[in-house]
């Protein structure tokens, strides 16, 4: 299976603290994104980092990509009460669909 | 607000009934995928079209399952016959081909199977 498994599945952090969340595949891949799901609603796309990247920035959040370990992780800093969300990794499928594979997910609450 | 809908958003049926669902796509986006996911875990893909034609199914997606996108542009996905296990989240996705890697979800259509 391409399916990645992410790491914690679950993490409670306080306002304003760093929120660290890893993710690993298991086959080779043009391309890995994060998307955030609030309880009970669709998906939202965060960050997508290619293959050749190995680090990358957008706000607060932070991609970093190793393709030798099969591994990336998404870091939040500053969080924020309305960072509480369920965090997924996503590889595509190489075949002609490209249709998303995504792990179990880690489950962030952030404390006021 | 992704610019994806999905309808309705909340559905109970009773096992043996037929249920459908419907998804409009951004309305320039020629690729359209059906996921579903069940409590706890992440996403799973069931279906994707390119335009009208359906190109891809997974081998979750049973014979009770169809799926349509008539003139390339909203789909319908039903279940006939549904079971408990039936019971979770349908997510519908698109993007634009060959540009966008990205997918944008709706914010679904959850369904509880009594």
């Amino acid at each position: 299976s391409q399916q990645g498994e992410e790491d914690p599945q679950a993490l409670s952090i306080q306002e304003g603290e760093n929120a660290t969340m890893n993710c690993s595949y298991k086959t080779s891949i043009n391309n890995l994104q994060w998307y955030r799901q609030n309880s009970g609603r669709g998906l939202v796309h965060l960050i997508l980092i290619r293959s050749n990247e190995r680090e990358k920035h957008s706000g607060r959040l932070r991609v970093t990509l190793d393709t030798s370990k099969k591994s990336s992780s998404l870091l939040i800093t500053a969080s924020r009460a309305a960072d509480t969300a369920s965090y997924f990794c996503a590889t595509a499928a190489r075949t002609g669909a490209n249709n998303l594979f995504f792990g179990t997910g880690t489950r962030l609450t952030v404390i006021p | 607000d992704t610019g994806v809908s999905q309808d309705p958003r909340h559905k109970i049926t009773k096992r043996g009934q037929n249920v459908t669902f419907r998804c409009d796509p951004i309305s320039e986006h020629n690729r359209l995928y059906w996921y579903r996911q069940t409590l706890g875990q992440g996403p799973e893909f069931l279906t994707y079209f390119q335009n009208e034609a359906q190109l891809e199914k997974s081998r979750l997606l049973s014979d009770r399952f169809s799926a349509e996108r008539p003139k390339g542009s909203f789909s319908t996905l039903e279940i006939q016959r549904t079971e408990q296990g039936d019971s979770a989240m349908y997510l519908c996705a698109s993007n634009l081909r060959s540009i966008q890697e990205t997918q944008y979800f709706g914010p679904g259509t959850r369904l509880l199977v009594l």
